[in-house]
Parts: C-alpha cells; sequence; structure tokens
C-alpha cells in the first residue's frame, strides 16, 4: 500500500520566517509534486520532481524553491513566508513512465497559517 | 487561465439518488482524465479514470463520461450514500504525468 506522509499536519509560521515542509513516499516512485489548494482554486501545481536533484517549476512556483536530494524525500521551502501563502500544501508521487499514466497518491497535506 | 472547470462549487442530492458532477476543459490535447475524492483535513485518494480514446468507463457506483466534441466529462454516482459526501476534483493530464486540476465541487448527500 503506497504511502505517502507529510512531516507536519498544521503549521503557524510569522511572515518572514524560512519555513521547511517534507514528504516522504515510501514505493519508489521517480515522481513527485507538490501543490497547495485554495477555496474556490483547486489544487495548483507549485513544483515537481522526476528525478533526485531534479525540478521543475510548476504553475505558481513564485516565492517557492523544493529540493530533492533523494528518491523518497521531497522538501517545499518557503523562503520567506508571506500571508498569501496560508493554505493547505499537499504532496503526491506517481511512477509515471513512457505515456502510460499512473494515478498521483497524495500525503494528509500540511495547514500553514503564516501570521 | 483555468483549463479545467467545475462550475458547481457544491451539490445536494437525497440518498439513493443519482449524482451529477460536472467538468469542462478548454484544452483538446489532454489525454487522460481522472476524478480525485477528497475528505476534510485528508489528502484526495484517486477515484476513477478515462482515457481520451473512450467515452464511459465504469467502477461499481461509479461511472465517468467523456464528450470529447463538447469537452466535456462527467461522473455518476449511483445509488449516492451518505459516505460519498466529500469534495471532488476533476483533473486532466498533460504534458506527460502532471495534472491541472478543477476548482471542485462539494458534494452532500443526506439520508
Amino acid at each position: 500500500d503506497v504511502k505517502v506522509t507529510q512531516s507536519s499536519r498544521y503549521l503557524v509560521k510569522r511572515t518572514g520566517e524560512k519555513v521547511f515542509l517534507e514528504c516522504v513516499q515510501d514505493m519508489d516512485h521517480e515522481n513527485m509534486f507538490w501543490y497547495r489548494q485554495d477555496p474556490g482554486l483547486g489544487l495548483r501545481l507549485i513544483y515537481f520532481s522526476y528525478d533526485v536533484k531534479m525540478k521543475e517549476k510548476g504553475d505558481i512556483p513564485e516565492g517557492y524553491s523544493v529540493s530533492r536530494e533523494k528518491k523518497e524525500r521531497f522538501s517545499l521551502i518557503l523562503e520567506s513566508a508571506s500571508t498569501n501563502q496560508t493554505s493547505m500544501y499537499l504532496c503526491a508521487s506517481t511512477d509515471y513512465s513512457g505515456g502510460i499514466y499512473n494515478e498521483q497518491f497524495f500525503g494528509p497535506g500540511t495547514r500553514l497559517t503564516v501570521l | 487561465d483555468q483549463q479545467v472547470k467545475q462550475n458547481s462549487p457544491s451539490l445536494s442530492v437525497q440518498e439513493g439518488r443519482i449524482s451529477i458532477l460536472n467538468c469542462d476543459y478548454t484544452n483538446s490535447m489532454f489525454d487522460y482524465f481522472l476524478w480525485y475524492k477528497k475528505y476534510p483535513a485528508e489528502g484526495p485518494t484517486f477515484l476513477i479514470s478515462i482515457s481520451s480514446i473512450k467515452d464511459k468507463n465504469e467502477d461499481g457506483r461509479f461511472t465517468v463520461f467523456l464528450n470529447k466534441s463538447a469537452k466535456h466529462l462527467s461522473l455518476h454516482i449511483v445509488p449516492s450514500q451518505p459516505g460519498d459526501s466529500a469534495v471532488y476534483f476533476c483533473a486532466a493530464d498533460y504534458q506527460g504525468g502532471k495534472l491541472i486540476f478543477g476548482q471542485g465541487t462539494e458534494l452532500s448527500v443526506k439520508p
């Protein structure tokens, strides 16, 4: 059974702080994703990674960076947290390859509040 | 520019009746569509998918219909159960493995 875990379920930070959100998957998936979910906007892709040390920008990368030093771990970094980054953050992984689609498996999410 | 749209933010249905959730898209290059279900305080879970070469896919109480000419897909749940109450997201696959999601529709199934 695929498991995607996220380091925190709830997080409260202050404006200007550097914030790290960690995601770990245990199925040896190559592809990992970070989304944010906001009411009325659905899930929006922030960054994704197809391999270790590889990253690509998604649709809303501004204010974020990522790190993938090991295959199973994908970190999202808010360099200087702002109130408009208050959101639900969701990590996902999948084994997509060669034109055959495989579903993305999601973690439980981290509810981040920036004061 | 919202390429995948779910125009109904909420839907209320009586238990035992049919629930129909709708989704429209603008990009004819999408080749795979998925529905995810999300309970509060949990991550989305995969529900059902359909390839663009098909027009229907069925899995138990859940059926997804795809109308490519209208760029429209729908999820039918029959019969609806109170445990189906959740937020449903449709998503389209683009650029190989990346998903673009709709805004979500909150389904409430009343006993």
